[in-house]
């Protein structure tokens, strides 16, 4: 059961440009969403949250974005730097029920120095 | 700064054997979770402990596995009889004062049953 997708198995942008990855979601009940970065053989390291009263939340230069009535989400990284290249996994939760949280199956972004 | 540990890094077991994953998170946290990855796969929730109770568990966390802070400061989970579907990566992962707070990772387990 995909509760949350991320379409893109892999991404690739030059160093310096903008990365954008989404991550979409089914579960009308989710209000809390966070991304993750995870290099190999390591864990996932958090990066930014949101929570659904929001739209959007910057942390340098990552600034996540939420579109409640389209169940969507984005991370966008700008610059991008050689140092991003990783797998970045969204994931949400429905606060209401628990404190489970539903991860998508990642996006490995590279970025092209 | 404060991190979540793991041991071992690499576990080998046979189909049928029981297993402990060790896991120390950071030690002013109060939420305590279990994900594993199978590989090329997503990641999975197992189980939150929060108040030295389970909090939640997903449908993967059946009767053969079970959690235990034995002496706080350690969090394990144990796979009473192993299977070949077990094998996956087993995260550790622990979050501060509110449960919806980031949870800091730890580098994992990899358990391989064979």
């Amino acid at each position: 059961d995909q509760q949350v997708k991320q379409n893109s198995p892999s991404l690739s942008v030059q160093e310096g440009r903008i990365s954008i990855l989404n991550c979409d979601y089914t579960n009308s009940m989710f209000d809390y969403f966070l991304w993750y970065k995870k290099y190999p053989a390591e864990g996932p390291t958090f990066l930014i949250s949101i929570s659904s009263i929001k739209d959007k939340n910057e942390d340098g230069r990552f600034t996540v974005f939420l579109n409640k009535s389209a169940k969507h989400l984005s991370l966008h990284i700008v610059p991008s730097q050689p140092g991003d290249s990783a797998v970045y996994f969204c994931a949400a939760s429905d606060s209401n029920t628990g404190n489970q949280f539903y991860f998508g199956t990642g996006t490995s972004l590279t970025v092209i120095p | 700064e404060p991190e979540v540990t793991q041991t071992p890094s690499h576990q080998v077991t046979q189909m049928g054997q029981e297993v402990i994953l060790r896991c120390v998170p950071i030690s002013n946290h109060l939420y305590f979770y279990w994900y594993r990855q199978i590989l090329g796969q997503k990641v999975e929730f197992l189980v939150s402990f929060y108040n030295n109770e389970i909090s939640e568990k997903s449908e993967i966390f059946d009767d053969q596995f079970s959690v235990e802070r034995p002496d706080g400061s350690n969090f394990t989970l144990k796979i009473r009889s192993t299977k070949l579907e077990d094998s996956a990566m087993y995260f550790c992962a622990s979050g501060g004062q509110a449960p919806y707070n980031e949870q800091f990772f730890g580098p994992g387990t990899r358990l391989t049953v064979l």
